[in-house]
């Protein structure tokens, strides 16, 4: 049974651009939550994604901007890319409450 | 302001020695707590975590954990570590009302280990 899956696993980009991550959660899984680790840092909740919608938001820009599909998987794209949004992101997805299961993340470069 | 602390950003023990890593919340309740590893190019993989009910949680790969209401600690113990114990280690926090699943996580301690 596939665990989440998270594409790309490197990426680099120029500032200014956008970016869009991309995640497919373990099977039965219909929430999906986003972090992002910076370097020697723990991981930053984002927001997270039920029934197509957004249902908690951390303290992000609008520059973060996410999406679920009918099939539970999900897209975070991030818009005008900073320097400081050089991070390894994260997705999780769960069923039941906390029962969370982790990708192996998305290092994004930003230069 | 909901936080955790790991006082301890890098430790190093010898391998067969005991082990304690620290983690202390700041929170309006008692919240959900939990434990995680995370070895290089990794994602996060859960050791433990303490709902309610006995406040000394088994985990995995021979980990426990005690929450201490009265500290508002949640320190990971394991007695006798090993070589593959490497890695980092992240305390977090959920809130147990409203329905949401955010976890707030400390900054993380890493573990070496000398053989």
């Amino acid at each position: 049974d596939a665990g989440v899956t998270q594409s790309p696993t490197h990426l680099i980009k120029t500032r200014g651009q956008q970016v869009t991550l991309r995640c497919s959660p373990k099977s039965g899984h219909d929430t999906v939550s986003w972090y992002q680790q910076a370097l020697g840092q723990g991981p930053q909740f984002i927001f997270q994604y039920y029934e197509e919608e957004e249902r908690q938001r951390g303290n992000f820009p609008d520059r973060f901007s996410g999406h679920q599909f009918p099939n539970y998987s999900s897209e975070l794209n991030v818009n005008a890319l900073l320097l400081g949004d050089s991070a390894l992101y994260l997705c999780a997805s769960n069923r039941e409450h906390y029962g969370y299961t982790f990708g192996s993340g998305t290092r994004l470069t930003v230069v | 302001a909901q936080s955790v602390t790991q006082p301890d950003i890098h430790i190093t023990v010898s391998e067969g020695a005991s082990l304690e890593l620290r983690c202390n919340y700041s929170y309006g309740a008692t919240p959900y707590l939990f434990w995680y590893v995370q070895s290089p190019g990794q994602g996060l993989q859960l050791l433990l975590k303490y709902f309610s009910g006995d406040t000394l949680v088994q985990g995995i790969k021979g980990f426990e954990a005690e929450f201490k209401r009265s500290q508002s600690s949640f320190n990971l113990r394991k007695p006798s570590v090993h070589w593959s114990d490497a890695a980092e280690y992240f305390c977090a926090v959920g809130a147990r009302s409203g329905g949401y699943n955010k976890l707030i996580f400390g900054a993380g301690t890493r573990l070496a280990v000398h053989p």
